[in-house]
């Protein structure tokens, strides 16, 4: 059984520019979260989703964005992208609201 | 908003030594998480904890919960090598479900 696959792995872009990273979870989890690591720091809250709704949201501007499919797949995008906006951007994956998280190998965005 | 706090941020450690690194919350948490990420890697689940006072073992690992239900510890006994990387802890509450994580406490081993 697979893990929880993100795409692309790395990605750099131009400040101003915007992004869009892929989330599969687990077969059979229903919940796909998202969070950024900057270096040194611990994974920060972005979005939540459950059953293709938005269940929570972080301290993020308007220039994120998420949404999730059908198949429970899910991807972020990140519009306008700024300096401080390079980090590893995670996604994992719960059976339910508040059960462990399973987490895919992050994208790493470099902004230029 | 609901802060996860982590302490200390560094530790060194000599191979075959016990530590403990504490999380502080600012609110009640419904429960509490643990993780670990290697460098370069990505955070691996290690426990969850629900239960006011709940301790659980893993091996040489052992994780507390508080009565208040804000604060926890990992305590690592018999420190090897293979221990090396962050700790992270990471709290629910019962009124929303965002996974705030500290800062995380990051261990080195001294052969």
């Amino acid at each position: 059984d697979a893990g929880v696959t993100q795409s692309p792995t790395h990605l750099i872009k131009t400040r101003g520019q915007h992004v869009t990273l892929r989330c599969s979870p687990i077969s059979g989890h229903k919940s796909v979260s998202w969070y950024q690591q900057v270096l040194g720091q611990g994974p920060q809250f972005i979005f939540q989703y459950y059953e293709k709704e938005e269940r929570g949201r972080g301290n993020f501007p308007d220039r994120f964005s998420a949404r999730q499919f059908p198949n429970y797949s899910s991807e972020l995008n990140v519009n306008a992208l700024l300096l401080g906006d390079s980090a590893l951007y995670l996604c994992a994956s719960t059976l339910d609201l508040n059960t462990e998280a399973f987490f895919g190998q992050g994208t790493r965005l470099t902004v230029v | 908003g609901q802060q996860v706090m982590q302490i200390p941020q560094y530790q060194h450690v000599q191979e075959g030594e016990d530590f403990t690194t504490y999380c502080n919350s600012s609110t009640t948490l419904s429960n509490i998480q643990w993780y670990k990420q290697r460098p370069g890697g990505h955070p691996v689940f290690l426990i969850q904890l629900v239960k006011s006072g709940e301790v659980k073992k893993q091996k040489r690992l052992t994780f507390q919960f508080g009565e208040a239900k804000k604060n926890s510890s990992l305590h690592i006994t018999a420190t090897q090598t293979t221990d090396v990387g962050t700790y992270f802890c990471a709290g629910l509450t019962s009124n929303d479900y965002k996974l705030s994580f500290g800062a995380g406490t990051t261990v080195t081993v001294r052969a």
